[in-house]
């Protein structure tokens, strides 16, 4: 397995701008988190997924930001309008239910720079 | 809310010793508790769980600690080395009944040869 992939790996924009992040996670998971990553907050759950549908969406900012997840394969992480604090890295992971480690695989992460 | 702590500073050890890093949590203890290594411009990657009721567990070089009592955990590298130089980053479960986690802010080891 080619483990959790993400797209774009980085990303400068523009405020006021969309961004959406893009994350593939690991055949057979059925859990999908997004994180997000800066020096002073550490690493941040935003929103996790479970069996395509959204658990907890406690962390995501405010309502610039929404993360869907329309199959089992394919999850977005969309950011309108984008301000320059959004500038982080944001991470995806997956992990599975049955495993009980809930050991998370994450994704090589989407750096972004908002001008 | 819990809040973790791990220490800010980096580590700094030399080649073969045994680096022990700690993290420490504030609040409800966790049904579990994780250790993932990272390196910079990489995710975090999974090293060992160990759950509430066990005290200590072991993963080749590798040790973790789970004191409830405390509110501690301690993490152990024996006979380091330059290889194992990453940030080393404290999860716990966030106590909602789901798979949420909270991460600490990590401490940076660097093992000099």
């Amino acid at each position: 397995d080619a483990g959790v992939i993400q797209s774009p790996r980085h990303e400068v924009t523009e405020m006021g701008q969309e961004v959406t992040l893009r994350c593939k996670p690991i055949s057979g998971h059925d859990y999908l988190f997004w994180y997000r990553q800066t020096m002073m907050r550490g690493l941040e759950l935003l929103i996790y997924f479970n069996n395509n549908v959204p658990i907890d969406d406690s962390g995501m900012p405010e309502d610039r930001f929404s993360a869907k997840m329309p199959n089992a394969s394919f999850s977005t992480l969309k950011i309108q309008p984008s301000e320059p604090r959004d500038s982080a890295v944001y991470f995806c992971a997956s992990s599975s239910g049955t495993s009980g480690l809930n050991e998370q695989f994450f994704g090589p992460g989407t750096r972004l720079t908002v001008l | 809310s819990q809040k973790i702590e791990q220490n800010s500073e980096a580590l700094n050890i030399q080649e073969g010793k045994t680096a022990t890093l700690t993290c420490n949590y504030t609040n409800y203890s966790p049904a579990y508790l994780q250790w993932y290594r990272q390196d910079p411009g990489r995710g975090p990657v999974f090293l060992l769980l160990i759950r509430e009721n066990e005290k200590e567990k072991r993963k080749e070089r590798l040790k973790v600690t789970f004191d409830t009592t405390l509110k501690q955990s301690l993490f152990h590298i024996t006979a380091s080395q330059p290889a194992d130089s990453a940030t080393y980053l404290c999860a716990l479960d966030a106590g909602t009944g789901g798979f949420k986690t909270i991460f600490g802010a990590g401490t940076r080891l660097f093992v000099k040869a």
